[in-house]
């Protein structure tokens, strides 16, 4: 079975920009969680989409945003780059929604924002 | 708010040592609880997991216990290998109008031969 797919791995934009990334979850799940991980703030909850529906949102700006399709495969945009985005950026999905569901996790894109 | 908070590392043992990893929570409700690894190069990881007080989750040699009464979800491993060096977190998962996940900072653990 096929893990959670993120593309790309890596990526490099400078300031001012805007990003996409995409996350494939493993098949049959519905839920995709997106987390900002860095050295600093540690791995922080960035938004959850269940059917295609945004579920809960975290503290970050309005600059991140996101979207599910019916496939449940997830994007997340970022615009106006600042170079604090540099970060590595992790998607995981589950089965279902709610706090008992494991999270698989991708293996995520490193953004670098020069 | 709800907030997870764990030991700081790095931590190293020496091969076949004990292993404890602290992990303490604040939640309003009655959350899910976590330890995820990291390996180098990779990303997350389920390692165990329990859902209500008293559970034990259990994984791969590695145990933890929901303590309601002390807030805690304390990692341990009778005998570490040089294989179990990697970052481990702790994470808690709530229902706050949409699921989330809070994770702790992560201890860094680094096992020698």
């Amino acid at each position: 079975k096929a893990g959670v797919t993120q593309t790309p791995r890596y990526l490099i934009k400078t300031r001012g920009q805007q990003v996409t990334l995409s996350c494939s979850p493993i098949s049959g799940h519905r839920s995709v969680s997106w987390y900002q991980q860095t050295p600093g703030q540690g791995l922080q909850f960035l938004f959850e989409y269940f059917s295609e529906t945004q579920r809960n949102k975290g503290n970050f700006p309005g600059r991140f945003s996101g979207r599910q399709f019916s496939n449940s495969r997830s994007e997340m945009n970022v615009s106006t780059l600042e170079l604090g985005d540099s970060a590595l950026y992790l998607c995981a999905s589950s089965l279902s929604t709610g706090p008992n569901q494991p999270q698989h996790f991708g293996d995520g894109t490193r953004l670098s924002i020069l | 708010g709800n907030s997870v908070t764990q030991m700081e590392g790095p931590v190293t043992l020496s091969e076949e040592a004990f292993l404890t990893i602290n992990c303490t929570y604040t939640a309003t409700g009655y959350p899910s609880l976590f330890w995820y690894v990291q390996y180098p190069g990779e990303g997350l990881q389920l390692l165990l997991k329990a859902t209500k007080a008293d559970d034990k989750g259990s994984n791969k040699g590695f145990e933890a216990t929901y303590r309601k009464e002390t807030t805690s979800f304390h990692l341990e491993k009778g005998s570490v290998q040089v294989s179990d060096s990697a970052v481990y977190f702790c994470a808690l998962s709530e229902l706050t109008g949409g699921f989330k996940t809070i994770f702790g900072a992560g201890t860094r653990l680094f096992v020698k031969a």
